[in-house]
């Protein structure tokens, strides 16, 4: 069956544009997370859907940086006013439940940005 | 504030020995810890798992640890393969944060013919 998948594999941006990133998860699956890795770091936690709602976005690094998921399926990140910064892997991962225990986490390719 | 660490960021092991990557943590609240193998350009990929309730868990060739009172634990990977030849990342995770996973800054293996 598909796993996670993400779009565009690639992402070239100039500072101070507007991107968005596509997280496509496993069908049926309910939890979802965004991570972004940076270089030589380990994924680092931005954002985590329940269904539709953002049940933990601690890890989001400021305000330019927002996420949806507004049919529990489907989620987009977003990030304005993008900074060199911003450069990095975004990974997207999802599970089927978190609520009951732990679930494997699923992850996708990831989106690498670059903004120059 | 890294709460998880993996000291080693490279190890080289011959093929047919065992390789040990460690990773140590800081917060007691984690009750779930994973390791993930990752190639260049893939997402990571889930590989072995323990529950905090456990000291020991085995699957195959690989064998973690955990050390509770030393939050501390370990992948054993025997035989090594160089397939095995990755980069290796340890993560912990807690339910009161919807297992959000935290990560290591990896270690990684190459296992040599």
């Amino acid at each position: 069956g598909a796993g996670v998948s993400q779009t565009p594999s690639n992402k070239v941006t100039e500072k101070g544009k507007y991107v968005e990133l596509r997280c496509d998860p496993i069908s049926g699956h309910t939890a979802l997370y965004w991570y972004r890795q940076s270089l030589g770091q380990g994924p680092e936690f931005l954002i985590y859907f329940q269904g539709t709602g953002a049940a933990d976005d601690s890890g989001l690094p400021n305000d330019r940086f927002f996420a949806v998921r507004p049919e529990g399926s489907v989620s987009t990140l977003k990030i304005q006013r993008t900074e060199r910064g911003d450069s990095a892997v975004y990974l997207c991962a999802s599970s089927s439940d978190a609520q009951t225990g732990y679930s494997e986490q699923f992850f996708g390719p990831g989106t690498r940005l670059t903004v120059l | 504030d890294q709460q998880v660490k993996q000291n080693s960021p490279s190890l080289s092991v011959q093929e047919g020995r065992i390789s040990i990557l460690n990773c140590d943590y800081t917060n007691s609240m984690f009750d779930y810890f994973l390791w993930y193998k990752k190639y260049p350009a893939e997402g990571p990929t889930f590989l072995i798992s323990i529950s905090s309730i456990k000291d020991k868990n085995e699957d195959g060739r690989f064998t973690v640890f955990l050390n509770k009172s030393a939050k501390h634990l370990s992948l054993h990977i025997v035989p090594s393969q160089p397939g095995d030849s990755a980069v290796y990342f340890c993560a912990a995770s807690a339910r009161n944060s919807g297992y959000a996973l935290n990560f290591g800054k990896g270690t990684s293996l190459l296992v040599t013919p």
